[in-house]
């Protein structure tokens, strides 16, 4: 079992929409979680953090942990062409390293 | 704030030469974390330095090393390069009192 495993997609959706991207880890100890979005080409560029239960918003995103189901996941709302690219999810471990999933590719079609 | 910076952006070497890569941390930033990223295997943690000290070690081989110097600038050297290793090699930097880090543009290897 991978540690941290994410649908690789392609998820589509439609502008405008909600897109929901999801996330589950293996460490049941985890207490920090981290989403990126990464371009083509790019490197990982955060877009939030998130370390208790419940969700987190930040403009047209949302965070929500749940540490009972080892669930993380990311809803973006009014979805545009420009949020097309692999978003990944990280999950601290020991240390200060973090663990990534492969990511899930989201395409956002106009 | 200037980000993290590392150089060079891109490199092309040949089997079994060695080369160094080089990053410069967020200005403040004292923790340097190291991640190699292939189309097969992700992401993944080198290694992370901090104070000069390397602290957490990933499951690499020995011919992957790094240091950091007092400046907290970082290099990560790879000795008797494979063609495995042809990679997006990724720095990042963190604050002393967060635990979000912070990555670079990233150095291109391409082994021939």
């Amino acid at each position: 079992q991978k540690e941290v495993e994410q649908n690789s997609g392609p998820l589509s959706v439609p502008e405008g929409a909600i897109a929901s991207l999801n996330c589950t880890y293996s460490d049941r100890g985890s207490q920090s979680f981290f989403w990126y979005r990464q371009y083509s080409g790019k490197s990982p560029e955060l877009i939030m953090s998130i370390y208790s239960n419940g969700d987190k918003e930040d403009g047209r995103f949302t965070a929500q942990l749940n540490k009972a189901s080892q669930y993380v996941s990311l809803l973006i709302r009014d979805s545009q062409p420009s949020d097309s690219a692999t978003y990944l999810c990280a999950v601290k471990a020991y240390g200060n390293k973090l663990v990534f999933g492969a990511g899930t590719i989201l395409r956002v079609k106009s | 704030k200037a980000g993290v910076t590392q150089t060079p952006r891109y490199l092309i070497k040949t089997r079994g030469q060695q080369v160094t890569l080089s990053c410069s941390p967020i200005s403040g930033h004292r923790s340097v974390s190291w991640y190699q990223q292939t189309p097969g295997q992700g992401l993944q943690f080198l290694f992370e330095y901090f104070s000069e000290t390397q602290r957490n070690k990933g499951n690499f081989p020995g011919r992957f090393s790094g240091r950091q110097f007092s400046n907290s600038r970082s290099e990560m050297n790879v000795s008797t390069l494979e063609l495995g290793d042809s990679a997006l090699y990724l720095c990042a930097s963190r604050a002393d009192i967060s635990e979000t880090q912070y990555f670079g543009p990233g150095t291109r290897l391409l082994v021939l």
